[in-house]
């Protein structure tokens, strides 16, 4: 079945250490997409890639890095510079403006 | 660009009962529209989707929603609701061009009582 896998479910690290969430899907999107999700503030875009090699900061990039080698993979780096990491990340794929998004099942981080 | 407001953060609402839960959308240019529902601790699933036609659109598990263009809103409704209807509910706009992201509301959490 086609899908969206993000691993691990749910991750734990220490403050300060940089920590990468794996996105990968076999769908065969051009698009991929990671979302930050807070009780209270909805889904807030982080970064998005509309083609292998090519990626836009959204609303709430700063502290995150992400690439896009790959069509089928996009994971996200969660650096140390991120004041408030602790939060559920949420992967989506897509192709034209006019398809729904395809969502993963979100990794829990937690950094104490 | 555009942007989204759900105007309930929290609908509680007896089984069996019908909801609405409520949205409007600011755009300069013609969208597309899409409620997602997400149950605990899992990603977003599509409930429905306006992209032309018809201004009722009906979804999965007896949902629908009514597109009203002149009050740029997107209401979703449900006549009887079940306890498995207990979850968050977003809705979401999208451009026509394809080449900016959906942009999501703040969620309404649905919670039906038995």
């Amino acid at each position: 079945d086609g899908g969206i896998t993000q691993s691990p479910k749910y991750l734990f690290r220490k403050e300060g250490q940089n920590v990468t969430l794996s996105c990968e899907q076999n769908l065969n999107h051009d698009a991929m997409y990671w979302y930050r999700q807070d009780p209270g503030q909805g889904l807030r875009l982080i970064y998005y890639s509309q083609i292998v090699n090519d990626f836009q900061k959204g609303d709430i990039a700063e502290g995150y890095s992400v690439s896009r080698e790959k069509k089928e993979s996009f994971p996200l780096t969660v650096t140390s510079a991120q004041k408030n990491p602790t939060a559920f990340y949420l992967c989506a794929s897509g192709t034209a403006s006019n398809s729904p998004l395809h969502f993963g099942n979100g990794t829990r981080l937690t950094v104490t | 660009a555009q942007s989204v407001t759900q105007l309930d953060s929290q609908v509680p609402v007896f089984e069996e009962a019908p909801v609405e839960l409520r949205c409007n959308y600011s755009s300069s240019v013609s969208v597309y529209l899409f409620w997602y529902v997400q149950y605990p601790n899992q990603g977003l699933q599509l409930l429905l989707k306006y992209l032309s036609g018809s201004t009722l659109v009906k979804g999965i598990n007896g949902f629908e929603a009514e597109f009203n263009k002149s009050q740029t809103s997107f209401h979703l409704r449900k006549p009887s609701v079940h306890i498995s209807d207990t979850a968050e509910y977003f809705c979401a706009v999208s451009d026509l061009s394809g080449n900016t992201p959906l942009v999501f509301g703040k969620g309404t959490r649905l919670s039906v009582i038995a």
